[in-house]
């Protein structure tokens, strides 16, 4: 069974302008979970989707937004970029809702100039 | 919201040797609790994990051990080998947001 997948893996972009990542989950794995992993802060949740619908947000500007789709892959957007927003940035999926083993991808490596 | 702290952040053993990592946690309410092992490069990858219904947990050469009273946890690696070199992450959750302590940085010297 195919792994988590994300793409892009490596992105430049400048400050002001915006961005959007991909995420697929394991075939079968309904939720999808964003992190950002800085140095400097460590591994920070994003947000959580299930079929769809947002579950939960982490204490993200609202620069950061994402959605799902109805085959369970999913993408964040973040718009405005500043210099902070330079992370790797991971996406983990699981089968269903509280407790699940998460799955996480390789990341898509963000950088802002 | 959940505080976990991890120690030590860097960790150098002789192949062959153990290797212990421990966490504390701050919310009671946590009842999952993973471990992660990320490698240069790559994404973190779940070496093991526990519940809060279990204290003690083995999978071949890791095992984790977990006091609820105390609110900690601990990974113990055996025998530990060059491939083990790595950075690990403790976790703890009560819903699907896992709040992940700072790492730590195994070194395992040949």
């Amino acid at each position: 069974k195919a792994g988590v997948t994300q793409t892009p893996r490596y992105l430049i972009k400048t400050r002001g302008q915006q961005v959007t990542l991909s995420c697929s989950p394991i075939s079968g794995h309904r939720s999808v979970s964003w992190y950002q992993q800085t140095p400097g802060q460590g591994l920070q949740f994003l947000f959580e989707y299930f079929s769809e619908t947002q579950r939960n947000k982490g204490n993200f500007p609202g620069r950061f937004s994402g959605r799902q789709f109805s085959n369970s892959r999913s993408e964040m957007n973040v718009s405005t970029l500043e210099l902070g927003d330079s992370a790797l940035y991971l996406c983990a999926s699981s089968l269903l809702l509280m407790g699940e083993t998460q799955y996480f991808g390789p990341g898509t490596r963000l950088l802002v100039l | 919201g959940e505080n976990v702290e991890q120690h030590p952040s860097t960790l150098s053993v002789q192949e062959g040797d153990s290797a212990v990592i421990k966490c504390t946690y701050s919310d009671s309410a946590s009842n999952y609790f993973p471990w992660y092992k990320q490698e240069l490069g790559k994404g973190p990858q779940l070496i093991i994990d526990i519940r809060s219904n279990v204290g003690e947990k083995k999978d071949q050469r890791i095992a984790v051990t977990l006091n609820k009273t105390a609110k900690h946890f601990s990974l113990h690696i055996t025998e530990t080998q060059p491939e083990d070199s790595a950075v690990y992450f403790c976790a703890a959750s009560k819903t699907t947001e896992l709040s992940f302590g700072a790492g730590t940085t195994v070194t395992v010297r040949a």
